[in-house]
């Protein structure tokens, strides 16, 4: 089945770790995004790339890092400096020309215990 | 100024009645329209995309778009409880960066 793969769907990080969450698709999409939401919020972007080894900051990017080696795998790593991480983590993948639609994993819950 | 911007409602209709959502976007030359609907605790899945003016049905969902006056919007006919959810209204841009709005909260009354 194509789709999007994220990974886990719960995580608990301790205060001053770093955390990665995995993101895969096999929809052969050249762009992949990272968003988070906050209870009662609508979805804010940390990253995004539009190629491989390429990537561009979004709106609250400070305190997040990301990589893409490989077009199907976008994974996301919050940091120790992103103060406020607990939120639900989403990834979306688009064919990345206009007017294509993005569709988005099932999500990660990160909660900083 | 937010660039995607919806009434968070809650908005409440009764079994069968259209729930009529609405979406006003900020960049003039935003270029693909998309409503979302988000389910408590789950992902966003895509209901309808919209990329000229005027309307698009998909069985009991119509969008509407009038790019003149930046405004989006979702109907949805005979509405079912299975319909309450959240809706996402999202824009992109041309750097096909996808921009959302904070949703509308949707209430079917059995």
């Amino acid at each position: 089945d194509g789709g999007i793969t994220q990974s886990p769907k719960y995580l608990f990080r301790k205060e001053g770790q770093n955390v990665t969450l995995s993101c895969e698709q096999n929809l052969n999409h050249d762009a992949m995004y990272w968003y988070r939401q906050d209870p009662g919020q609508g979805l804010r972007l940390i990253y995004y790339s539009q190629i491989v080894n390429d990537f561009q900051k979004g709106d609250i990017a400070e305190g997040y890092s990301v990589s893409r080696e490989k077009k199907e795998s976008f994974p996301l790593t919050v940091t120790s400096a992103q103060k406020n991480p607990t939120a639900f983590y989403l990834c979306a993948s688009s064919q990345g020309s206009m007017n294509t639609e993005a569709f988005f994993g099932q999500g990660t819950r990160l909660t900083v215990v | 100024q937010k660039e995607v911007e919806q009434n968070s409602g809650p908005l409440s209709v009764p079994e069968g009645a259209i729930a009529s959502l609405n979406c006003t976007y900020s960049d003039r030359v935003s270029q693909s329209f998309f409503w979302y609907r988000q389910y408590s605790g789950k992902s966003p899945e895509l209901i309808m995309s919209i990329y000229s003016n005027g309307d698009k049905e998909d069985g009991r969902f119509t969008a509407q778009l009038n790019k003149a006056s930046q405004y989006v919007s979702l109907l949805i006919r005979d509405s079912q409880p299975s319909d309450s959810a959240t809706y996402l209204c999202a824009v992109t841009n041309t750097g096909n960066q996808f921009y959302f709005g904070t949703g509308t909260s949707l209430t079917v009354i059995p």
